[in-house]
Order: C-alpha cells, then sequence, then structure tokens
C-alpha cells in the first residue's frame, strides 16, 4: 500500500454537472500530482501542486482546477463535464528533495459522466 | 509523433517464461525512468527507477535505458501468474516532475 487514498472511489455525473475528487497523500509529502486515465490509455498529467501552489499544469482546460490544503489533503474541481471526462482520475503524492522524486498513486477515482 | 510509445498489445505467455515490453520515447530531456504495474482497478505501482543509460536489476525485474536509442526495456524473468497485469512505463526530465506515460501493456501469464 502507498499510503495514498482517494474518495470516492466511483462517482456518477451527468454532462454539465461539477465533481470534486479528493485525495489523501503519504504524510509529509509536499507534493501532489493528478493524473487522468481514460480506458485503455497511460495516465495524462493534469496538473501538481507543490505546498500549496500550482506547479505545472498539462495539457487540460482551466474548468479543471485543483487545491493542495496544509493537512496533505487536496482536491481535483472539474466544472461543466462533458462525456470525454469519464475516465479514472489518479492523484499521487511525493516528497520533493534534490532531483529524484518518487510518486506514490493512489487507488483512483472512477468517474462515469452519462 | 507521441511523446513516450508503447506498443499497447496485450501478451499473453507461459509461466516461467521471459515477458520483455519496451517504449521509445522523443523528448532527449528525460532523464529518468520508470516502470509501473498496475492491476486491475488499481492505481499503478512503482516496480522500477533508473536513472540516465544503462541496467538495473531487481529480483526477477531488470530495466534497461538507451538515451542513444532513446529507448527503455522491461524484462521479467521467471513470470508468474501473479505478474498479470498492465505495464506502464513513464518518463521525466531533471526539473519537471510532470510523468509522461506509454499507454502500458497488458501482461497475462498462463499457468
Amino acid at each position: 500500500e502507498t499510503g495514498v487514498t482517494q474518495s470516492p472511489t466511483h462517482l456518477i455525473k451527468t454532462r454539465g454537472q461539477q465533481v470534486t475528487l479528493r485525495c489523501s497523500s503519504q504524510s509529509g509529502h509536499n507534493t501532489v500530482s493528478w493524473y487522468q486515465q481514460a480506458l485503455g490509455q497511460g495516465p495524462q498529467f493534469i496538473f501538481q501542486y507543490y505546498r500549496e501552489e500550482e506547479n505545472g499544469r498539462g495539457n487540460f482546460p482551466p474548468r479543471f482546477s485543483g487545491l493542495q490544503f496544509p493537512n496533505y489533503s487536496s482536491e481535483l474541481n472539474v466544472n461543466a463535464l462533458e462525456l470525454d471526462d469519464s475516465a479514472l482520475y489518479l492523484c499521487a503524492s511525493s516528497l520533493q528533495q534534490g532531483a529524484r522524486e518518487t510518486q506514490y498513486f493512489g487507488p483512483g477515482t472512477r468517474l462515469l459522466v452519462l | 509523433q507521441k511523446e513516450v510509445e508503447q506498443d499497447p498489445g496485450p501478451l499473453s505467455v507461459p509461466e516461467g517464461a521471459i515477458v520483455s515490453l519496451n517504449c521509445t520515447y522523443s523528448n532527449s530531456a528525460f532523464q529518468y525512468f520508470m516502470w509501473y504495474r498496475q492491476y486491475s482497478r488499481k492505481g499503478p505501482e512503482l516496480l522500477m527507477y533508473t536513472y540516465s543509460s544503462g541496467n538495473k536489476e531487481d529480483g526477477r525485474f531488470t530495466a534497461q535505458v538507451d538515451k542513444s536509442s532513446k529507448y527503455i526495456s522491461l524484462f521479467i524473468r521467471d513470470s508468474q501468474p501473479s505478474d498479470s497485469a498492465t505495464y506502464l512505463c513513464a518518463m521525466s526530465a531533471r526539473g519537471n516532475n510532470r510523468l509522461a506515460f506509454g499507454k502500458g501493456n497488458q501482461v497475462v501469464v498462463i499457468p
């Protein structure tokens, strides 16, 4: 087990709705990254938060936003859901120290948009 | 051209066989190379981590990186049914902790 938890495990929403996904990082990890994994694809980087500030963003529109809190928890918010947002959403926590950083993934939240 | 290419074709092997997986990449800045294993309905789990070119061995697993060819490989010796999973290659550049993943290979080890 990686010590990274995510909630909920599954979620069904309809197009146009908003959703909030939650992640609890390993204690002491100062960085959290979010990835979207469509069926049959590898994870795609959404963004990363380091010490509660956004620290890099992938090719995702602004309706994908996030927050990181001091208690090692974080959120991914998606507004105006589209059918293509259906995917497994993964968070990964890590400790940035020096050049090497190992990301530990949670089990993911499976989102279905109807 | 995608940054990371991994032929996603499923792979079925008999128990005890050697499994060979590979990825190619186009971004010369990548210096950190990883292999993750993902069981069904689970998050990816780090298997191997390699910095720059070379080989790394950990038990039945061997990771190889050839930066000159932009090619990485994972070998699994004496494969077991418990090795049945999807294997994802991932890489990142120095100073940029974004992981770029391949599509993944589904491996089935038949008892």
